[in-house]
């Protein structure tokens, strides 16, 4: 049971779309962290957030935690086929848990 | 930034036979580290967390006796898959925090175990 849903399992768009992916849980995080990953590779923080209603930017990614700390949003604007790979939110207990992911493809 | 190196990359196996995955923090030390089992096309699965001079704590439905976990120093913790079967074939990564903070964890480049 994965702690963390994640949503949309799989996306493909087409080059300079803008896209979401979300991530829920029922229980508070003390934080929440997105990561993304290659194939065959671990995973790389992109972010972590911490306070409820946080919002950071990272270059065209904004990232956003909820005011009650349960959940979280990624959002990419004008992707690129660069952007292509394994998009995963962690939440932080005593350990790290992930969501199962969002398999984001963009078209050139 | 924190490093962790993960060997080996890739190993071949054959079945009923034991496989020794290693994960180092190269420039910090680890009291606790993490292993995770990834399937294709799936997620992150915890299997169990490596607790320096303790023994590991296994998430449910993972065989501590089959997984064995030994995290004997500071910065390096070992899983070992015993009696590997082709099910056992999977993406291991290992993740170790540094310090206490929640960007502290640092991410090995993974194992690739195929057991034949």
């Amino acid at each position: 049971t994965q702690l963390l849903e994640q949503s949309p399992q799989f996306l493909s768009i087409q080059e300079g779309e803008n896209l979401t992916v979300y991530c829920n849980s029922s229980s508070v995080f003390s934080s929440l962290q997105w990561y993304r990953q290659e194939p065959g590779e671990g995973p790389v923080l992109l972010v972590t957030v911490v306070t409820g209603g946080e919002v950071k930017k990272l270059k065209r990614l904004t990232f956003q935690f909820g005011d009650a700390r349960k959940d979280s949003s990624l959002h990419i604007t004008a992707a690129q086929p660069g952007d292509t790979g394994l998009y995963l939110c962690a939440g932080s207990f005593n350990d790290m848990r992930f969501g199962a992911g969002t398999r984001l493809t963009v078209k050139p | 930034g924190a490093v962790v190196s993960q060997h080996p990359s890739r190993v071949i196996c054959k079945s009923g036979t034991s496989v020794k995955i290693e994960c180092r923090s190269l420039d910090f030390q680890a009291t606790t580290m993490f292993w995770y089992r990834q399937f294709p096309k799936q997620s992150l699965m915890l299997m169990a967390t490596s607790n320096e001079g303790s023994k590991a704590t296994y998430e449910q439905g993972v065989e501590k006796d089959k997984f064995l976990i030994n995290h004997a120093s500071l910065t390096l913790s070992t899983l070992t898959v015993t009696s590997a079967h082709p099910e056992d074939s999977s993406f291991y990564i290992c993740s170790a925090q540094e310090g206490r903070g929640p960007s502290g964890y640092t991410f090995g480049s993974g194992t690739r175990l195929t057991v034949v």
